[in-house]
């Protein structure tokens, strides 16, 4: 089992939708959570931390229930320069600061 | 303008060759990353350091080499051990606690010929 695992993509979305992205993470003694945008052939750029208690920028809201070990973005009215490749990333406590990579789901957004 | 820089930013090398990629930083941080990306594929560490003179194996180590020897710079050496080099490569650091975000340069995407 990967140690995070994010929704399989693509998602195709019409601008305007809303859209939801689930990933799940194994290691109970991780610490930080982060969702991360990554554009074709560039460098990934963080997106939002996540906060136990949940947190919204803008249009992003991100979750994180640490009894399911489960973390979602939720992008509302979405935008064509939405479209990119989410990483669900995870520190684990404790080891050097080295994050954990999701493979990323890929979101198109069509006019 | 402060931020990390890697370069070059495209590198062909021929099979048998040893290459160094360079990252620099002027973010004053403490701590540096190196990562890998295949297509299709999330990042997997290759090395990393929380202070000068002092670095740790990431998950993929093997074929690679890494130095700190100055808080700025972490420059990585791919070898001629390293059996699929062909590979986007992301260097990255981070400020203060492992709590804190990483933030990362641009890349080189490297190409064996």
């Amino acid at each position: 089992r990967k140690e995070v695992e994010q929704d399989p993509g693509p998602f195709n979305v019409p601008e305007g939708a809303t859209v939801a992205f689930n990933c799940t993470y194994s290691n109970s003694a991780s610490q930080s959570f982060f969702w991360y945008r990554q554009d074709c052939r560039k460098e990934p750029k963080l997106l939002m931390s996540v906060y136990s208690s949940g947190n919204e920028d803008g249009r992003f809201t991100a979750q994180l229930n640490r009894a399911s070990q489960y973390i979602s973005l939720l992008i509302r009215d979405s935008k064509l320069s939405d479209s990119a490749t989410y990483l669900c990333v995870v520190n684990i406590y404790n080891q050097g600061g080295k994050l954990i990579f999701g493979q990323g789901t890929e979101l198109s957004v069509k006019p | 303008d402060g931020g990390i820089t890697q370069s070059p930013k495209y590198l062909f090398r021929k099979e048998g060759q040893n290459v160094t990629l360079s990252c620099e930083q002027n973010l004053n941080h403490d701590a540096m990353y190196w990562y890998r990306q295949d297509p299709g594929q999330g990042l997997r560490l290759i090395y990393y350091s929380q202070i000068v003179n002092d670095f740790q194996k990431g998950d993929i180590a093997e074929g690679y080499s890494v130095s700190r020897e100055k808080k700025e710079s972490f420059p990585l050496t791919v070898t001629s051990a390293q059996k699929n080099p062909t590979a986007f490569y992301l260097c990255a650091s981070r400020k203060g606690t492992s709590r804190n975000e990483q933030f990362f340069g641009p890349g080189t995407r490297l190409t064996v010929l």
